[in-house]
């Protein structure tokens, strides 16, 4: 695609539900960022994918969360057993390689909200 | 493992008045890249410095990277309100093998 997509774009859950949130990188792009925002703060981040594989996780808050990225593309971040302090924007960005003086592009991001 | 620091971490000024937001690493690195979010917005990627001791300019912006590559700055001379929004720099360590982004400086400027 033109750019990194994000699906949903807004998710509402109730606390205890699990979450399945997409991203969809730039093609041939084999660098993918997961972060997380919280409502005016920086980025928090979560998980790095180089290919199909996760050379770093250290970021992943809790064992609740896990991604996954299937065909070097579509990347899943999903967080099991819901907390209102999950609730944050999750954004995903991508770029060409693993490589210095690539530059990163983001997604919209995935506005999630745990009541 | 390697950080990124960026400060300060909010900074509030009159239209007008210049604005600068400081990097520091704590490893040496291969690049710096500088992104810009709006309020409601993604960050979008602005610039990337390479060379110790480079200075980059796009309009009111410069941006400079140390001698070291272990620092650099965002400066914008006489803010406007198009100007509001986050500020992050995002380094490459030297042998590493990913991006680090610092935390942002939010910048607010009052009309």
């Amino acid at each position: 695609g033109a750019g990194v997509s994000q699906s949903p774009s807004n998710k509402v859950t109730e606390k205890g539900k699990d979450v399945e949130l997409r991203c969809d990188p730039i093609s041939g792009h084999t660098a993918l960022y997961w972060y997380r925002q919280s409502l005016g703060q920086g980025l928090e981040f979560l998980i790095y994918f180089q290919g199909n594989s996760a050379p770093d996780k250290s970021g992943l808050p809790s064992d609740r969360f896990s991604a996954e990225r299937t065909g070097g593309s579509v990347s899943t971040l999903t967080i099991q057993r819901t907390q209102q302090e999950d609730s944050a924007v999750y954004l995903c960005a991508s770029s060409q390689g693993g490589a210095a003086n690539t530059e990163a592009f983001f997604g919209q991001g995935t506005r999630l909200t745990v009541v | 493992g390697q950080q990124v620091m960026q400060i300060p971490q909010y900074q509030h000024v009159q239209e007008g008045e210049d604005f600068t937001t400081y990097c520091n690493s704590s490893t040496t690195l291969s690049n710096i890249q500088w992104y810009k979010q709006r309020p409601g917005g993604h960050p979008v990627f602005l610039i990337q410095l390479v060379k110790s001791g480079e200075v980059k300019k796009q309009k009111r912006l410069t941006f400079q990277f140390g001698e070291a590559k272990k620092n650099s700055s965002l400066h914008i001379t006489a803010t406007q309100t198009t100007d509001v929004g986050t500020y992050f720099c995002a380094g490459w360590a030297t042998g590493g093998f990913k991006t680090i982004f610092g935390a942002g400086t939010r910048l607010f400027v009052k009309a």
